[in-house]
């Protein structure tokens, strides 16, 4: 059964701290990883990652991604009040056609001033 | 402005009684689908369409319905709602280009079952 495991579950950091979060997956026909970030509304897009080793960088947010040992990692450094959310990671499995996503259940971030 | 919308934003209703979470997306995407989002479960995929006339179930299709008779919009229907139901829902359009794609969410709808 496919699935995809985001921890931890939930952190509380200081204004400045560095975040890292990780998400393995194990799913059939992997084909790529997306990094959201959400608020109180609708999930934003961050990332997405295809190829191992590769590392997508916007601004204070990276990601990285290991095919060999499926997981991702997210990080966030110098963390801001404005980074409190909850990141969550989805994963497409390619059955034939693409479009298959599973989420995983996030992990909430608090950064506190 | 590039956008996905869903009405109603917040709807309560009793057991039983059919409704229908419209879903429309002016970017003129192939791809559209509809989670469901539950404390503690993340987003899980009810049903997706890779363009119209096209629709594949995801992972928690029970209870669900959609159809896709024109590319901008992506009706989920709720023959029969139950109780187990109760959820916040998101529409989805994603657009594919050269650097990947960008799934793109509506606002949201809070269901109630009674």
């Amino acid at each position: 059964e496919d699935k995809v495991v985001q921890s931890p579950l939930s952190l509380v950091v200081h204004e400045g701290d560095t975040v890292t979060l990780n998400c393995s997956y194990e799913v059939t026909n992997f084909r790529s990883l997306l990094w959201y970030k959400q608020e109180k509304k609708a999930p934003t897009f961050l990332f997405m990652l295809t190829s191992s080793g590769i590392e997508k960088k916007s601004g204070r947010l990276s990601s990285i991604l290991d095919k060999k040992e499926l997981f991702s990692i997210l990080n966030i450094t110098a963390t801001q009040t404005g980074d409190s959310a909850i990141y969550l990671c989805a994963v497409e499995a390619a059955d034939g056609s693409w479009g298959k996503f599973q989420f995983g259940a996030g992990t909430q971030v608090v950064v506190t001033p | 402005e590039a956008q996905v919308t869903q009405n109603p934003r917040y709807l309560i209703t009793v057991t039983g009684k059919k409704l229908t979470v419209t879903c429309s997306q002016n970017m003129n995407h192939e791809y559209m689908s509809w989670y469901r989002q539950d404390p503690g479960l993340g987003l899980r995929q009810i049903y997706y369409s890779m363009n119209v006339e096209v629709t594949d179930k995801g992972d928690v299709p029970e209870g669900y319905k959609v159809s896709r008779k024109e590319k901008r919009n992506f009706p989920l229907i709720l023959e029969s709602p139950s109780p187990n139901q109760t959820s916040l829902y998101f529409c989805a359009s994603i657009a594919s280009g050269d650097r990947g794609y960008t799934q793109y969410f509506g606002p949201g709808t809070r269901l109630t079952v009674l």
